[in-house]
């Protein structure tokens, strides 16, 4: 049973616009969540998180915003430019109430293509 | 920021060898890291949790006989895949967090096993 779905393969966006990327988990005591962009054979570098406490964490030209109610958060990118054509993950943690089991559980992740 | 060298980025073995994969934290004191493995197309998903000088905690259906972690230092932990099958073949990634609380996911490069 997947704990963390991005039910989005792949987005095509155009340069300048908005990008938005989905996730949704069903695991309650997640409580901490990245958001992770990936090249091929690399490991994944880091975008920006955000804990339960909150609802909506800015930096730059990314926001990821937290629905909690409905387990459900979205990273925006705006205005999209060429550099963030990437595979985008998903992740999720149980960093306060899983007891010390925090190691990440990600979703599938997302390929965003950024169109000139 | 916090680097993590993890080598070798690729290795080819035959079957039934055991291949050492290192993961190093190389500015910060990592006292735990996370051992994650990547099909194609699919997700990153946790393998195990390591934390300095203590047992690795593997996740439902690791084998831990066949990965073997030793977390032996606050700079390093190793991978090691023993008696190596072609179905291991993957990628493997690493990932440093320098304390608990610190809510930053250093990932290494990842490595590429092929297993002929």
């Amino acid at each position: 049973d997947q704990q963390v779905k991005q039910n989005s393969p792949s987005l095509s966006v155009q340069e300048g616009r908005i990008s938005i990327l989905n996730c949704d988990y069903t695991n309650s005591m997640f409580d901490y969540f990245l958001w992770y962009k990936k090249y091929p054979a690399e490991g994944p570098t880091f975008l920006i998180s955000i804990s339960s406490i909150k609802d909506k964490n800015e930096d730059g030209r990314f926001t990821v915003f937290l629905n909690k109610s409905a387990k459900h958060l979205s990273l925006h990118i705006v205005p999209s430019q060429p550099g963030d054509s990437a595979v985008y993950f998903c992740a999720a943690s149980a960093m306060y109430s899983g007891g010390g089991a925090d190691g990440l559980t990600f979703g599938k992740g997302t390929h965003l293509i950024i169109q000139p | 920021g916090a680097v993590v060298s993890q080598h070798p980025s690729r290795v080819i073995c035959k079957s039934g060898t055991s291949v050492k994969i290192e993961c190093r934290s190389l500015d910060f004191q990592a006292t735990t890291m996370f051992w994650y493995r990547q099909f194609p197309k699919q997700s990153l998903m946790l393998m195990a949790t390591s934390n300095e000088g203590s047992k690795a905690t593997y996740e439902q259906g690791v084998e831990k006989d066949k990965f073997l972690i030793n977390h032996a230092s606050l700079t390093l932990s190793t991978l090691t895949v023993t008696s190596a099958h072609p179905e291991d073949s993957s990628f493997y990634i690493c990932s440093a967090r320098e304390r608990q609380g610190n809510y930053g996911y250093t990932f290494g490069s990842g490595t590429r096993l092929t297993v002929v």
